[in-house]
């Protein structure tokens, strides 16, 4: 089955630690994007890729990584710059950039210790 | 209903009853829209999408009404079920990037 897969589902951050979340798709979606998602709070972006090798900052990058060396992978990184990094964090891919239906991974849940 | 930026509002209803969820929009350059479900601890699900030349589109339980002249988008689901419970949230896509609403919890009582 194509999808995407977001791992780990949990995820435990020290002070000062950089962490790195991974997000997988096997759809052949050319874009893909982080979103940081808050109680209350609407869907963020952080980062997006239109295409392999490319990406551009979102709304809210400040603090945040990533990296699109190959078309199925788009791992985000979350630094110590990050100063409130517990969230639910959720990786989407599009068919195209600009394109219709978004498909989500089932999410990672960082929480700072 | 919800709209972005706003606290999550709430949804009971009676299993069995009909369901409706309401989105405001706020670009009027958004030609497509989508409905996701959500329950806790996982990653939105595709429920129905529609584009702006339509004003009405059905699936399987699901209604989704676009109103272009006020910026409003609705869900409706017929008979809701316990395992309809979830939050909701419309997204609008102005052909370059999503904008994702704060969501609807729905809760229905058995």
């Amino acid at each position: 089955d194509g999808g995407i897969t977001q791992s780990p589902k949990y995820l435990f951050r020290k002070e000062g630690q950089n962490v790195t979340l991974s997000c997988e798709q096997n759809l052949n979606h050319d874009a893909m994007y982080w979103y940081r998602q808050d109680p209350g709070q609407g869907l963020r972006l952080i980062y997006y890729s239109q295409i392999v090798n490319d990406f551009q900052k979102g709304d809210i990058a400040e603090g945040y990584s990533v990296s699109r060396e190959k078309k199925e992978s788009f791992p985000l990184t979350v630094t110590s710059a990050q100063k409130n990094p517990t969230a639910f964090y959720l990786c989407a891919s599009t068919l195209s950039w600009g394109g219709t239906e978004a498909f989500f991974g089932q999410g990672t849940r960082l929480t700072v210790v | 209903g919800e709209s972005v930026g706003l606290h999550l509002p709430t949804l009971s209803v009676q299993e069995g009853d009909n369901s409706i969820i309401n989105c405001a929009y706020s670009n009027s350059a958004s030609d497509y829209f989508i409905w996701y479900k959500q329950e806790s601890g996982k990653g939105p699900q595709f429920i129905i999408d529609i584009r702006s030349n339509m004003d009405k589109r059905q699936g399987q339980r699901v209604t989704v009404l676009l109103n272009k002249t006020v910026k409003h988008l609705s869900l409706q689901i017929a008979a809701t079920q316990p395992g309809d419970s979830a939050v909701y949230f419309c997204a609008e896509n102005t052909g370059n990037q999503f904008y994702f609403g704060t969501g609807t919890s729905l809760t229905v009582i058995p």
